[in-house]
């Protein structure tokens, strides 16, 4: 099965930047994804890693090493509005298709 | 283009009763997916769908079941609710082919009472 890691809580100030780190052990996958969801909310995708390396959009990047079985999301000048719960998934070879498995969240708190 | 819709957004039910959820995909996508989410599990997976078949199943017990139509609408049925069964669900759909992004409902918020 799969299994993802990640802290549970991070807080930072506006302005700030702050990364949310996700661990992971799978016996293969195609590609490391994030979702932010805000409180109530619908999960939005914000960042897809399908090779080793960092994908940048905007004020979110977000990096992959498969070989140290290891991603993050970096979030820079950071707003109020990036208060919300942040998700690392994975989608699996071998199972379904559209199968993803989600590490348990990260709730991100930005204060003034 | 309309996004994924949950049908309805909150149930409130007994605990012994059963419960339909609905869920309509994004126009054009084939494959839905159902996640329950729990403040002390995250987003569990229920089951995947594409073109009628269920493709995949997590591991929740039979009193979860669902189906898809023909026209990539989804149900799932939690039947003989318990408490436990509280919990958010959402439906995703991923568009045909390969693809890295799914786009989720805004979730059916279940209370057992």
């Amino acid at each position: 099965g799969q299994s993802l890691e990640q802290p549970s809580e991070v807080t930072a100030v506006e302005g700030a930047i702050v990364q949310i780190n996700c661990t992971y052990q799978t016996s293969g996958f195609y590609g490391l994804s994030w979702y932010q969801q805000h409180d109530g909310g619908a999960p939005t995708f914000l960042s897809y890693n399908g090779l080793d390396g960092l994908e940048e959009t905007g004020r979110f990047s977000s990096f992959l090493s498969r070989s140290d079985s290891y991603g993050y999301l970096l979030l820079q000048e950071l707003q109020m509005k990036d208060s919300a719960s942040y998700f690392c998934a994975v989608r699996d070879r071998g199972s379904g298709y559209s199968t993803l498995t989600f590490g348990k969240g990260t709730m991100l708190l930005v204060s003034p | 283009k309309a996004g994924v819709t949950q049908t309805p957004r909150y149930l409130i039910k007994t605990r012994g009763q059963q419960v339909t959820l609905s869920c309509s995909p994004i126009s054009g996508h084939r494959s839905v997916s159902w996640y329950q989410q729990t403040p002390g599990q995250g987003l569990q997976f229920l089951f995947e769908y594409f073109s009628e078949t269920q493709r995949n199943k997590g591991n929740f017990p039979g009193r979860f079941s669902g189906r898809q139509f023909s026209n990539s609408r989804s149900e799932m049925n939690v039947s003989t609710l318990e408490l436990g069964d509280s919990a958010l669900y959402l439906c995703a759909s991923f568009p045909t082919g390969m693809n890295t992004e799914a786009f989720f409902g805004q979730g059916t918020r279940l209370t057992v009472v």
